[in-house]
């Protein structure tokens, strides 16, 4: 069955540092996202690719987080420098076209020390 | 402003009895809603889904109704078995865009 692969699945770091994420979305999904949870609450989105085009990242703190899906594929999620409020669980999910439903992978827990 | 609310935090049921989970929101653009399962250092599992043009749908154990008058969906699960603790989570879109979520409500299903 296809999956959303994520890397790395733990990730500790001190604040200052740069860290990233690499998600590999189902084969064919157009769309891809980023989401945030912070424990005790639901996913929140960071950022939106349809393609290689971000559609939304009216959300992504720019002045240190940046993401790419540079040919419409695989993406990364860039935080630099990471700060301690900064820990949670970054979760990367697809959807296929014309479907609603968006399929997650097994996420990145971050721990900013 | 939270758009999506699960007012339980957590919920405990016997096993083989039915679970309930409730979920409201506010926003009348929703269009699309979903029910995900999340086990511990694991992503969301996709559960269930309901176009806002229905008012249920059913897969096996899971059935979710939908009340836009309210603004309340539910999602009951029957019977409930051990493997069913986990926390799930209502969400909800607009036009097949980003998915907004709720806080989560922890099941325990007791055996």
């Amino acid at each position: 069955e296809a999956e959303v692969a994520q890397s790395p699945r733990y990730k500790i770091t001190e604040k200052s540092q740069a860290v990233a994420f690499w998600c590999d979305p189902i084969s064919g999904h157009a769309t891809l996202y980023w989401y945030r949870q912070i424990l005790g609450q639901g996913p929140e989105l960071l950022v939106q690719f349809q393609d290689e085009s971000v559609v939304d990242d009216s959300q992504l703190p720019k002045d240190r987080f940046s993401a790419e899906r540079l040919k419409g594929v695989d993406s990364t999620l860039k935080i630099q420098p990471a700060e301690l409020g900064d820990s949670a669980m970054y979760l990367c999910a697809s959807r296929p076209r014309y479907y609603n439903e968006q399929f997650f992978g097994p996420g990145t827990r971050l721990t900013v020390l | 402003d939270q758009q999506v609310k699960q007012n339980s935090p957590s919920l405990s049921v016997q096993e083989g009895r039915i679970s309930i989970l409730n979920c409201d929101y506010t926003n009348s653009m929703f269009d699309y809603f979903l029910w995900y399962k999340k086990y511990p250092a694991e992503g969301p599992t996709f559960l269930i889904s309901i176009s806002s043009i229905k008012d249920k749908n059913e897969d096996g154990r899971f059935t979710v109704f939908l009340n836009k008058s309210a603004k309340h969906l539910s999602l009951h699960i029957v019977p409930s078995q051990p493997g069913d603790s986990a926390v799930y989570f209502c969400a909800a879109s607009e036009g097949g865009n980003k998915l907004v979520f709720g806080a989560g409500t922890i099941l325990r299903v007791k055996s």
